[in-house]
């Protein structure tokens, strides 16, 4: 069954960087695109962009464009997303999701327990 | 960018009731929408895609109807694992844009 497990809770201070990661298992890590999403209590749910494991392609949201980086390892099925130059609004949850079918498309079947990211000096 | 807005913000419902929840794109997005709900501490979990399928494992009593701008969520006999927030989802253009939700609470 297909499995997405996030790294633990983290603060930061404003200014500094956040690394999540997203590690899959119960199906090939390469076959389909794998998406970042996050949920804050005011801008509610956005999506951040997609990284195509197979390559590594990736694809930024145009609002974090110039502060997201989307990595992945193949050899250990994990997906990493860096958000730098931490502002307090970036207090949120950051979700991983995929749909396993071929392509890009943002319909998300399955997700990660969610990563909590505080930014509080 | 789509811009989804979801009506009512909270829907009170008695348990066996129904509930219709709406969303609207803030322009066509044909059938490319999404319904998700999500419980407190829990990552959001799809119900229905392309308007109107149920994803696997989705009860029947959840419904999904509309196309273009205008959509509407149907849950038939409200059950007490249905008290939730429900999230509209467009994926016709990028990037894909999520709803305020609509939270379902017990009347």
């Amino acid at each position: 069954q297909v499995q997405l497990v996030q790294s633990g809770p983290e603060v930061k201070e404003p200014g500094a960087s956040v690394k999540v990661s997203c590690k899959a298992s119960g199906y090939t890590f390469t076959g389909y695109y794998l998406h970042w999403v996050r949920q804050t209590p005011g801008q509610g749910i956005e999506w951040m962009g997609w990284i195509n494991p197979n390559g590594g392609g990736t694809n930024y949201a145009q609002k974090f464009q110039d502060r997201v980086t989307m990595t992945r390892d193949t050899s250990i099925s994990t997906a990493y997303m860096e958000l730098s130059r931490l502002k307090s609004d970036d207090t949120a949850v950051y979700f991983c999701a995929l749909r396993p079918v071929a392509g890009p498309k943002p319909i998300f079947d399955y997700w990660g327990q969610g990563t909590l990211v505080t930014v509080s000096s | 960018e789509i811009v989804m807005t979801q009506s009512p913000a909270t829907l009170s419902v008695s348990p066996g009731e129904r509930a219709t929840l709406s969303c609207r794109a803030s322009q066509s997005v044909s059938s490319d929408l999404a319904w998700y709900q999500q419980k407190p501490g829990q990552a959001p979990r799809l119900l229905i895609y392309g308007a109107s399928t149920r994803a696997t494992g989705i009860p029947a009593r959840f419904s999904g109807s509309g196309s273009g701008t205008e959509f509407t969520l149907t849950i038939s006999g409200l059950q007490s694992e249905d008290f939730a927030v429900y999230y509209c989802q467009q994926y016709n253009s990028w990037p894909p844009a999520f709803g305020q939700g609509t939270k379902v609470e017990i009347k």
